[in-house]
Parts: structure tokens; sequence; C-alpha cells
């Protein structure tokens, strides 16, 4: 099993422009995360889904939009970008139950100048 | 809202035995977990509490405190390679079972 991938890994990004970060899971996982990780800071949670066709805000989604058509696939599309979205993205996964484990992504480090 | 603290930053020698403390504030409370992270790289699962007491996985043990809102992760006979930070993350159900906040995150440097 491949795990949780994440494409791109870096990404430049100018100011108003767009583009979806990919994140693909092969363990047939109902619950996908995505996060956003600031220098220095703690995990922040932006989307999440509990399976496909459903998804909620978390705790920082202004900017931020998702999709979960698949059980495999949860991108994660930033409209407009801008500076402050300057971060890097982690895509997580995790089994169905009580199960607490969450299988995270190598990331995507986004600069936006 | 949720909110958790724990130190910045920890030194302890190699072989030694850390204990890195994190308290937090929350309603509904559901359980408390442990990431590692190495630099550059990608959280990790270390362990989880939902009850009072000790977990131990191998080197590693994690204890819980539910009415002092407390936890600890012990690291015994460090290694170089356990340098790296340490988040605490909380479930909470009040903000929604799928929600997690995680801690700022303890920077351990294991020195010789």
């Amino acid at each position: 099993n491949a795990g949780v991938t994440q494409t791109p890994k870096f990404r430049i990004l100018k100011i108003g422009q767009s583009m979806t970060l990919q994140c693909t899971q092969d363990m047939n996982h109902n619950y996908m995360y995505w996060y956003r990780q600031d220098p220095g800071m703690g995990l922040k949670l932006i989307y999440y889904s509990v399976g496909a066709g459903i998804t909620d805000k978390g705790e920082v989604p202004n900017g931020y939009n998702v999709s979960r058509s698949t059980t495999e696939d949860f991108p994660l599309r930033l409209e407009l970008a801008a500076p402050s979205q300057t971060s890097v993205y982690f895509c997580a996964s995790r089994g169905g139950g009580f199960g607490e484990t969450q299988y995270f992504g190598p990331g995507t480090r986004l600069l936006v100048l | 809202g949720q909110s958790l603290e724990q130190p910045s930053e920890v030194t302890a020698v190699e072989g030694a035995i850390v204990q890195i403390n994190c308290t937090y504030q929350t309603s509904g409370f559901y359980g408390l977990s442990w990431y590692q992270q190495h630099d550059g790289g990608a959280p990790t699962f270390l362990s989880y509490n939902a009850l009072d007491g000790l977990e131990e996985t191998g080197r590693f043990s994690s204890f819980l405190s539910r009415s002092d809102s407390y936890g600890y992760l012990l690291l015994q006979e460090l290694q170089m390679k356990d340098s790296a930070s340490y988040f605490c993350a909380v479930r909470d159900l009040s903000g929604g079972y799928q929600k997690v906040t995680f801690g700022i995150g303890t920077k351990l440097q294991v020195i010789p």
C-alpha cells in the first residue's frame, strides 16, 4: 500500500492564482482531512470528509474548497491565492469506528508571492 | 473552544527519560493523541488515550488524567532519532467528533 499520497510536493503561486492540491489514499478509509501547518505551529483543520459525497468545514476553511467524489480522492482547491495561504498542507485519512490513528501524506509546501 | 498547552522546547540526554506534558481546556472531551513529526516530515501517530491511565508502546508511554485535564508523553531510553516535534491533540465531541485540535508542539532535542 502507498498509504496517503499528495501532489505536488512544492508549488509557487502568484497572488490571485488558483490551484488544486491532490490527495489520494489506498486504504479504503472513510475519513479524510486537510490540515495546514504554519512554521513553528501545530496543525489546523481546514476541511474534512466522513465519506464520499460528504464534507464539512474545519477550523480555517476560508479561501478553500473541497470535494469527495470517491473514497480514494479528496482534493483541496485554493481560489484566489493570498500570501496568508503560504503554508505546508497535509492530507490525512482514518479508518472507521473509533480508531484514532490518522495517517498523513508527505505534505505540499505552498508559497504564495 | 478548545485550547492546549505544551512546552515549546525540551532538551534531554541520549539514554535518559523525558516527559512532555500537555494540559487542555475543552468541553465534551473524547480523547488525547500524541504525534511525532521530524523536521520536514509528516506527523506520525504515536498513541491515544481515551481513559485515565498509562498506555505503553515500546519505549513510548502516554498518560491521561481526565479529572486534571492533563496528559503526558514519556520517552524512555532516548535515542538521537527521537529528536523531533511532539504534538498533543484532543478530540472534542462538542466541536463535532471529527474535529481534532492540535497543540503547537514540543521540540525535543536529544544531545549526546
